[in-house]
């Protein structure tokens, strides 16, 4: 069956470090790849994009990676602030005009 | 960008009623969605909203049960129809102005039955 996961722990990390959340994948080929922030009593906002043919994509200190083979996706933020604090969601292009989401990863920045 | 407005923000209902939610994009839009999130769980894309035509269903929700309508391409209503507990969750609304782009959300709506 399809499935997207997230890691389902808290993931705490220090301001100032780079915190890295992962987006694994199975019985999925999509086209593209998005990650987005929710905030507790909010609706999830857009961060980034990723196509599958692209490696890479970076806006300000948020970098994502989309590997097809791996069906993995790693979203990075550098130079972390208490701000960040959030929970990250990642969600797929499902087929038939379709988004599928993960679960999310609740992301601690310690100050 | 899309501004999305959502009624109400939060509502405490009694088992059997019905409780209907707006969506209100600041513009047109060609995609207009309905999601659940239950706590601690992801989004489950209830159905999608279309214009002019009954809505698309996904697996697991019915008519019956979740009735929305769509008079335009700027607003939809999302019923909750003979509510249980089990329908405690968060509702939200969001578009997208063409096929693959990103979605925009509403700020949900807090449903709690009782």
């Amino acid at each position: 069956s399809q499935k997207i996961e997230q890691n389902s722990e808290a993931l705490n990390i220090q301001e100032g470090k780079t915190a890295t959340l992962t987006c694994n994948y199975t019985n999925y080929s999509p086209a593209y790849l998005q990650w987005y922030r929710q905030d507790p009593g909010r609706g999830p906002v857009f961060l980034l994009l990723i196509r599958e043919n692209e490696k890479e994509k970076r806006k300000e200190r948020l970098k994502v990676t989309f590997d097809t083979t791996l069906k993995q996706s790693l979203f990075h933020i550098t130079a972390s602030q208490p701000a960040d604090s959030a929970t990250y969601l990642c969600a797929l292009d499902g087929g038939d005009d379709k988004i599928i989401f993960g679960k999310g990863t609740r992301l601690h920045i310690l100050p | 960008s899309a501004v999305i407005s959502q009624k109400p923000s939060r509502d405490i209902c009694q088992r059997g009623t019905s409780l209907t939610i707006q969506c209100q994009v600041d513009s047109q839009v060609t995609m207009m969605f309905w999601y659940r999130q239950q706590p601690g769980q992801s989004l489950t894309l209830i159905a999608t909203a279309n214009q002019g035509s009954e809505a698309t269903y996904e697996s697991g929700f019915v008519i019956d049960k979740f009735p929305i309508s769509r008079p335009n391409l700027t607003f939809s209503t999302l019923t909750v129809s003979n509510m249980s507990p089990e329908d405690s969750s968060i509702y939200l609304c969001s578009v997208e102005r063409a096929l693959g782009d990103t979605q925009y959300f509403g700020p949900g709506t807090r449903l709690t039955v009782l």
